[in-house]
């Protein structure tokens, strides 16, 4: 049972440059979510997507999309990099569990856009 | 909307108590704790939902004051194990069903 397992771990882009991160769990889980880490700025949601075919805007979407490509796959993508999109960036997701949402986290791909 | 936690940071000895401060603006229907190490991802450590129920599943406790939009994690006896930085991530009413808001994080520290 591997979790959540995100590709790359890391990735260096010049600017301008396209990119697709992945994401896959293997906990049957119906939601998903894409968040950015920044240095002093915690957990920020770009997207997220409840269940298979479904995908919504969160706080951060600008300059990203994304694919639910089936129950188990999520994938961000970044059409032009721009040196703002440096950041960790961690998949996650989560099942109703009594009464609420846990979330699980995949290890992150650290991006670097110069 | 994001919630406010305090304080950004503390440093322990082994054995000491510490709590972190979870504030929002917005009426909550849950409040998750998270604790993340450096270089690795953020792991679960418990769920608090409106009515007191409290879920976890290790041995840190922590209270949730709803009409207050408030929660506190309460870490005794601290083990060197326990450094990291905790989030506290809430769930609002009128939100998407299990969306989170997290905080900035607090950074512990813990020194033997």
């Amino acid at each position: 049972n591997a979790g959540v397992t995100q590709t790359p771990k890391f990735q260096v882009l010049k600017t301008g440059q396209s990119m697709t991160l992945q994401c896959a769990q293997d906990m049957n889980h119906n939601s998903m979510y894409w968040y950015r880490q920044d240095p002093g700025m915690g957990l920020r949601l770009i997207y997220y997507s409840a269940s298979e075919g479904t995908t919504d805007k969160g706080e951060v979407p600008n300059g990203y999309n994304v694919s639910r490509l089936n129950k188990r796959e999520f994938s961000l993508r970044l059409e032009s990099a721009a040196p703002s999109q440096t950041s960790v960036y961690f998949c996650a997701s989560s099942e109703y569990w009594q009464g609420s949402y846990e979330q699980y986290f995949g290890p992150g791909t650290r991006l670097t856009v110069t | 909307q994001q919630p406010v936690q305090s304080p950004q940071a503390v440093i322990l000895r082994e054995g000491e108590d510490a709590v972190i401060n979870c504030s929002s603006s917005k009426a909550l229907y849950s409040v998750h704790w998270y604790r993340q190490k450096h270089g690795e991802a953020p792991v679960f450590l418990m769920i608090l939902l409106k009515g007191g129920e409290q879920k976890g599943h290790e041995k840190i406790s922590a209270s949730f004051n709803e009409k207050k939009q408030q929660s506190s994690l309460y870490l005794t006896a601290s083990q060197l194990s326990y450094s990291g930085t905790y989030f506290c991530g809430t769930e609002n009413y009128g939100g998407s069903q299990g969306n989170l808001i997290f905080g900035k994080g607090t950074k512990l520290s813990v020194k033997p």
